[in-house]
């Protein structure tokens, strides 16, 4: 099974960036790594994906190390909406995958 | 969530009885998966289909049972529910081409009693 691994809670002040590491070390060569988010009991929410290089979108940036062993979420100008657990996970991308979640990190965004 | 729901939201049933969840989608996703979460356990596997009456089995599929006679709907059976089986459900769809990520449904909160 796909692994991950990630801190299981941070802070971070209101309006700072908020940084979220994880470490995939097994992750193979067409494997994307995927972030998503769980507000309360809400389903996860998906909030960006990456292959090799570094993306952005209106959620997020995700940075992807050269040897892609690790990646960084951040969160650029935290509110205290984004208070929730956020799950790395790798996959091949095709929809067909078991997808794995961890236990994830709970951020909590602090005012 | 947009283009995906799950019926019913909420579900108390008693120990030994059998019991239907539903996935409804519109988005004529090929792939549709039931997970549960637990506290402690993230989410977790159940079943997964990827076309109609084309199903197989996740990592807790003990006492589950599924069926996807249309495109659409994806129901996730208890043939008996347990205690051990109160939890939260959540169904989750996906196209199947090229790199994307999942959708996730707002969940079916079921207790077992």
């Amino acid at each position: 099974d796909a692994k991950t691994t990630q801190p299981t809670s941070m802070d971070c002040a209101e309006g700072r960036a908020a940084n979220l590491p994880c470490n995939h070390s097994t992750i193979s060569g067409n494997e994307y790594v995927y972030w998503y988010r769980q507000i309360h009991s809400q389903g996860p929410q998906y909030i960006i994906h990456g292959l090799k290089n570094n993306e952005t979108n209106e959620m997020a940036s995700l940075i992807i190390t050269e040897d892609r062993k690790s990646s960084t979420l951040i969160l650029p100008h935290a509110t205290l909406r984004d208070t929730a657990v956020y799950y790395c996970i790798f996959a091949q991308g095709r929809g067909n995958e078991k997808l794995t979640f961890g236990t994830g990190t709970r951020l909590t965004i602090i005012p | 969530d947009a283009g995906i729901t799950q019926s019913p939201r909420h579900k108390v049933t008693e120990t030994g009885t059998p019991v239907t969840l539903r996935c409804h989608q519109t988005e004529n996703h090929r792939y549709m998966y039931w997970y549960r979460q637990d506290p402690g356990h993230g989410l977790r596997l159940i079943h997964y289909s990827y076309g109609v009456k084309d199903t197989d089995k996740g990592e807790v599929s003990d006492g589950y049972s599924v069926s996807r006679s249309k495109t659409e709907d994806f129901l996730l059976t208890l043939e008996s529910a347990t205690s051990s089986q109160t939890s939260v459900y959540f169904c989750a769809i996906s196209p199947g081409q090229g790199d994307y990520g999942y959708t996730f449904g707002s969940g079916t909160r079921l207790t077992v009693v």
